[in-house]
């Protein structure tokens, strides 16, 4: 079976731009989370999804935004990027969400100029 | 508020080794305890998760982890490392926020292998 797939793998984008990352969740799978990790650090949770409603979100600004689709599959829009904003950024899937392990696809490497 | 803090930022074995790696909780519950490892340019892959049912967590790999609630800590080991180990690990803890179920990751440890 496949894993959790993302496009693009890379991303380059400048300053003032808007960005969309694409994710696919494991066959079966209801549940996408979304994760940014800067260069050094550990993943900083971003949003949850379920059943194509938003669960939680993290202190992320309102240039983040997200959606979930009717086969599960997700986008993660960011807008009038930042340098700050290069990053992987990580999509996770679960059965449910709600305590369930979470699987990470390849994630995508975004890199604002 | 949950927490974990890894306590070291870099370990360095010789294959054959044991490895130890540390990580300490903090959570006003029963936490979930995952650690997951990834490999340079790479997603995340789970090693092993602990949830209440078995204070010793066998995971892929050769890794385990034990649960110990009376020091807030789930550290990692292996009795051998494998030049193939070399990445960076990280100790998670799952928790709910509202209706969301959020992984807050610890800073990470990378683990060198040598011969």
């Amino acid at each position: 079976d496949a894993g959790v797939t993302q496009s693009p793998t890379h991303l380059i984008k400048t300053r003032g731009q808007h960005v969309t990352l694409r994710c696919s969740p494991i066959s079966g799978h209801k549940s996408v989370s979304w994760y940014q990790q800067v260069l050094g650090q550990g993943p900083q949770f971003i949003f949850q999804y379920y059943e194509k409603e938003e669960r939680g979100r993290g202190n992320f600004p309102d240039r983040f935004s997200a959606r979930q689709f009717p086969n599960y599959s997700s986008e993660l829009n960011v807008n009038a990027l930042l340098l700050g904003d290069s990053a992987l950024y990580l999509c996770a899937s679960s059965l449910q969400g709600a305590g369930d392990t979470q699987y990470f696809g390849p994630g995508t490497r975004l890199t604002v100029l | 508020a949950q927490s974990v803090t890894q306590l070291d930022s870099h370990v360095s074995v010789s294959e054959g080794t044991p490895v130890l790696l540390r990580c300490n909780y903090s959570s006003s519950y029963s936490p979930s305890l995952f650690w997951y490892v990834q490999h340079p340019n790479k997603g995340l892959q789970l090693l092993l998760k602990y949830t209440s049912a078995a204070t010793l967590v066998k995971g892929i790999n050769g890794f385990e982890a034990e649960f110990k609630k009376s020091e807030t800590s789930f550290h990692l080991t292996k009795p051998s490392a494998h030049m193939s180990d070399a990445a960076e690990y990280f100790c998670v803890v799952s928790f709910f926020s509202g209706t969301a179920s959020k992984l807050t990751f610890g800073t990470g440890t990378r683990l060198q292998v040598t011969l």
